[in-house]
């Protein structure tokens, strides 16, 4: 079946590193794949998605790049923020069927000052 | 605000009640999900509906029991709590056709 594996966390960085959160993935077919982000106390947001391979999603400053031939996903970041701190998802769903999620485990990042 | 949204926020129930969770979503969304967030962060999905048809149904006790009483609503109903389902329970929502599914803020339950 589909599998998410994700850098085991806690990671911590002071402000202004340089961030990777490393992510592979098993799955059939040609899966989509996904950062959620979780900040304290919320919801899951969309931070950046990629659906084919050498796709590469962006936003906030972070960057993710689909790569089939090392079935991998790593965000990345070159400046992370205090605001920044955060519980970070990698996932994937395939593009057929009724399009569950599965996540990896999550890796919390907390950044200092 | 469109949004995905859920009812109540925090849920703290005693062993062996009963209790629901409501999600609405006024994004004109087909396809709905449930998903259990453990004490450990792991999120793994219970239910989907798509067109207030079940479409997924992942080996989650019978105690469980979803309703979607329209496309926009996807209720979560659980019987007999134990102290294993206190957990955060998140609806999500996802156009037909596309890939991105779209979270609610959550429900914290706590079964004492």
């Amino acid at each position: 079946g589909n599998s998410v594996t994700q850098m085991e966390g806690p990671v911590t960085l002071s402000e202004e590193a340089f961030l990777t959160i490393n992510c592979t993935y098993t799955a059939t077919g040609y899966p989509s794949l996904f950062w959620y982000v979780q900040y304290p106390g919320e919801g899951l947001q969309l931070l950046l998605k990629a659906t084919k391979a050498d796709d590469k999603g962006s936003n906030k400053g972070f960057e993710a790049t689909y790569r089939k031939e090392t079935t991998s996903f790593h965000l990345e970041k070159g400046s992370v923020q205090v605001s920044d701190s955060a519980v970070y998802f990698c996932a994937l769903t395939n593009s057929q069927g009724a399009q569950k999620l599965v996540f990896g485990q999550g890796t919390r990042l907390t950044i200092n000052p | 605000d469109t949004a995905v949204s859920q009812t109540p926020k925090y849920l703290v129930t005693q062993m062996g009640n009963d209790k629901s969770i409501k999600c609405e979503q006024n994004l004109g969304h087909d396809t709905m999900y449930w998903y259990k967030q453990d004490s450990k962060k792991f999120l793994k999905i219970m239910f989907s509906y798509n067109n207030k048809e079940l479409i997924i149904n992942e080996t989650v006790p019978n105690r469980f029991s979803p309703k979607s009483p329209d496309k926009a609503h996807l209720n979560l109903h659980i019987n007999s709590l134990e102290l294993g389902d206190s957990a955060v329970y998140f609806c999500a929502s996802r156009q037909q056709g596309a890939d991105t599914q779209y979270f609610g803020p959550g429900t914290r339950l706590t079964v004492l």
